[in-house]
């Protein structure tokens, strides 16, 4: 049974540009969070998706957006990448709500120029 | 002053040592996890606790939800058991809200 799979590891954007990271959920699990890990930090929250729809929401910029399809699986969108945005972009599964454990994908390494 | 603060931030051990990592909220919550995150990034969960105890190998959890702290103990410590080690708790929504982690090092 794979785990929570994020594509892709590694990537390098230049300022301005969008990118796209994707992430399929552990088997069964209806729930996907997406977190943002700067480098030395905690990850931090970006938002949570439940039966398509976004749950929940961090203190991030529009610029960064998400999706879930039917299949549960996800993608977050960043637009007009700052360097800043430079970071590991974490997605997480559960199934339901939150007395469940949490599996975390490997990461996506986005690296912005 | 975040809402989960970990100690110590950086912690060297030699092999064989009892290790301990602190963690206090300010935050009501609903569970509390222990994760571990070795350098390629991928992160592990290792315990989720809402009270009381739990155990897996040579890893210990606790928590007093009436102090508001959990810690995080490994015995007999072995080099693999190197990586980050973070905290994070789970409020009254579902998002999690992490600590910024301890770097464990331990050296045979």
């Amino acid at each position: 049974d794979a785990g929570v799979t994020q594509s892709p590891t590694h990537l390098i954007k230049t300022r301005g540009q969008q990118v796209t990271l994707r992430c399929s959920p552990k088997s069964g699990h209806d729930t996907v969070s997406w977190y943002q890990q700067a480098l030395g930090q905690g990850p931090q929250f970006i938002f949570q998706y439940y039966e398509e729809e976004e749950r929940q929401r961090g203190n991030f910029p529009d610029r960064f957006s998400g999706h879930q399809f039917p299949n549960y699986s996800s993608e977050l969108n960043v637009n007009a990448l700052l360097l800043g945005d430079s970071a590991l972009y974490l997605c997480a599964s559960s199934l339901g709500h939150s007395g469940n454990t949490i599996y975390f994908g490997e990461g996506s390494w986005l690296t912005v120029v | 002053k975040n809402e989960v603060e970990q100690s110590p931030q950086n912690l060297t051990a030699q092999e064989g040592e009892f290790i301990t990592i602190n963690c206090s909220y300010s935050v009501g919550i609903s569970a509390l996890h222990w994760l571990q995150q070795h350098p390629g990034g991928g992160i592990v969960s290792l315990f989720m606790l809402s009270s009381g105890k739990k155990k897996h190998g040579r890893l210990i959890a606790t928590i007093n939800i009436q102090e508001k702290h959990s810690s995080l103990h490994i015995t007999a410590s072995h080099p693999r058991d190197s990586a980050v080690y973070i905290c994070a708790v789970r409020g009254g929504t579902d998002k999690l809200i992490f600590g910024t982690g301890t770097r464990l090092q331990v050296f045979p």
